[in-house]
């Protein structure tokens, strides 16, 4: 079964809107989640690595301000795109880091900004 | 290095044939890679992972195979079947599973001919 879940799985909303992505941990006390992004036909991006009880930690070209990560709890990491435009569309996927074994993702968040 | 490509290849092959499906990563560094399969609309699915220390390794109906002089990794899965049909990326990253983000490949669609 899922080990890893995401909500919601598919969300329209208007131009300059925030929106809060959740990911869940559903079997293990997950220290590090990783966010990635996905265009349409394309590979998965990462975007930052949430790090539990401390800041997140952002790849060159992703802006923390918009994009703000929390990891308040050792099971749920959050995404929230602030002031989310057209551009911003995409598909937004989660994962957890268990030391030396294989990442397991959630199973994605489409985001469609009108 | 960069990963995210506008096309992604297709690999089209009989039902009952093997499939190979092949990758090549640019960071010499890295010393962890690992195949996805991606159905429509959902997360990566974990298939088989490889350490560096190694240069093959055999799951069920799955095989990898790392070249680390040549920087390239391919999955070879035996006996195609229609749920098969997927995208199938490799990522890699430095010091393990969850000790890192992962940098994915392109991507290659794989389809299945009845």
């Amino acid at each position: 079964g899922a080990v890893v879940s995401q909500h919601p799985s598919w969300v329209i909303c208007k131009s300059g809107t925030s929106v809060k992505i959740e990911c869940r941990s559903l079997d293990f006390q997950a220290t590090t989640m990783f966010w990635y992004r996905q265009f349409p036909k394309q590979s998965l991006m990462l975007m930052a690595t949430s790090n539990e009880g401390s800041k997140a930690t952002y790849e060159q070209g992703v802006e923390k301000d918009k994009f703000l990560i929390n990891h308040a709890s050792l099971t749920l990491s959050t995404l929230t795109v602030t002031s989310a435009h057209p551009e911003d569309s995409s598909f937004y996927i989660c994962s957890e880091g268990r030391g030396n074994q294989p990442q397991h993702f959630g199973d994605g968040t489409r985001l469609s900004i009108l | 290095g960069e990963s995210v490509g506008l096309h992604l290849p297709t690999l089209s092959v009989q039902e009952g044939d093997n499939s190979i499906i092949n990758c090549a990563y640019s960071n010499s560094a890295s010393d962890y890679f690992i195949w996805y399969k991606q159905e429509s609309g959902k997360g990566p699915q974990f298939i088989i992972d490889i350490r560096s220390n190694m240069d093959k390794r055999q799951g069920q109906r799955v095989t990898v195979l790392l070249n680390k002089t040549v920087k390239h990794l391919s999955l070879q899965i035996a006996a195609t079947q229609p749920g098969d049909s997927a995208v199938y990326f490799c990522a890699e990253n430095m010091g393990g599973g969850g000790a890192d983000g992962l940098t994915f490949g392109k991507g290659t669609h794989l389809i299945i001919q009845p």
